[in-house]
């Protein structure tokens, strides 16, 4: 068990919806990361918060954004959503500091009908 | 632009022999390197990291040698075991990037009893 939380773990959906997607991290991490791994794709680094602020923002698509709330979690939000969009979605978090592993949760299956 | 390269999709080993798993990189800046190993159904685990001051990290029974002249790093597991049978990732990240990970697309390893 990683320590990191994501809810749900399954979502069907259809096209043109919106879903939030949650994430609590590990206790004392104040990094959250949001990567997507489609079919047959490694992890695409989306974006990164720390202790409430972006820090780092990779392939996010318009139609998707994020936040991280005072108590350290964080939900990614995907509208307009389109048939590519489904994937999985995994949440990491780090303490903060140079060669910090990321530490991931279980991922949320995302299903775009 | 995938920056961390895996060419192998799959490799199936014998129990009790070496796994040897390869990642190539483009970036000359990374200077930090871990490898994940992913179960279906769960989040990638963290298993071993390198730096770029060391060409070689030891865990047990995994080692990680990093070859900096040629972009290249790999991890051994030696003896393979049935429960080694895994996605693996390898990632990377440049400082100054905020941990910004680059994953590559895996490498399942079945090891064969």
């Amino acid at each position: 068990d990683s320590g990191v939380t994501q809810t749900p773990k399954h979502l069907i959906t259809a096209t043109g919806q919106r879903v939030t997607l949650r994430c609590s991290p590990r206790s004392g991490d104040l990094s959250v990361y949001w990567y997507q791994q489609s079919l047959d794709q490694g992890l695409q680094f989306l974006i990164q918060y720390y202790n409430g602020e972006e820090r780092a923002k990779g392939n996010i698509l318009e139609r998707f954004s994020a936040q991280q709330f005072p108590d350290l979690h964080s939900e990614l939000n995907l509208s307009s959503l389109e048939l590519g969009d489904s994937a999985l979605y995994f949440c990491a978090s780090s303490v903060q500091g140079r060669d910090s592993p990321l530490h991931f949760g279980n991922g949320t299956r995302l299903t775009v009908t | 632009d995938q920056q961390v390269k895996q060419n192998s999709p799959s490799l199936s080993v014998q129990e009790g022999r070496i796994s040897i798993l390869n990642c190539d990189y483009t970036n000359s800046m990374f200077d930090y390197f871990l490898w994940y190993k992913k179960y279906p159904a769960e989040g990638p685990t963290f298993l071993i990291s390198i730096s770029s001051i060391k060409d070689k990290n030891e865990d047990g029974r995994f080692t990680v040698f990093l070859n900096k002249s040629a972009k290249h790093l790999s991890l051994h597991i030696v003896p393979s075991q049935p429960g080694d049978s895994a996605v693996y990732f390898c990632a990377a990240s440049a400082r100054g990037t905020g941990n910004q990970f680059y994953f590559g697309t895996g490498t399942s390893l079945t090891v064969i009893p």
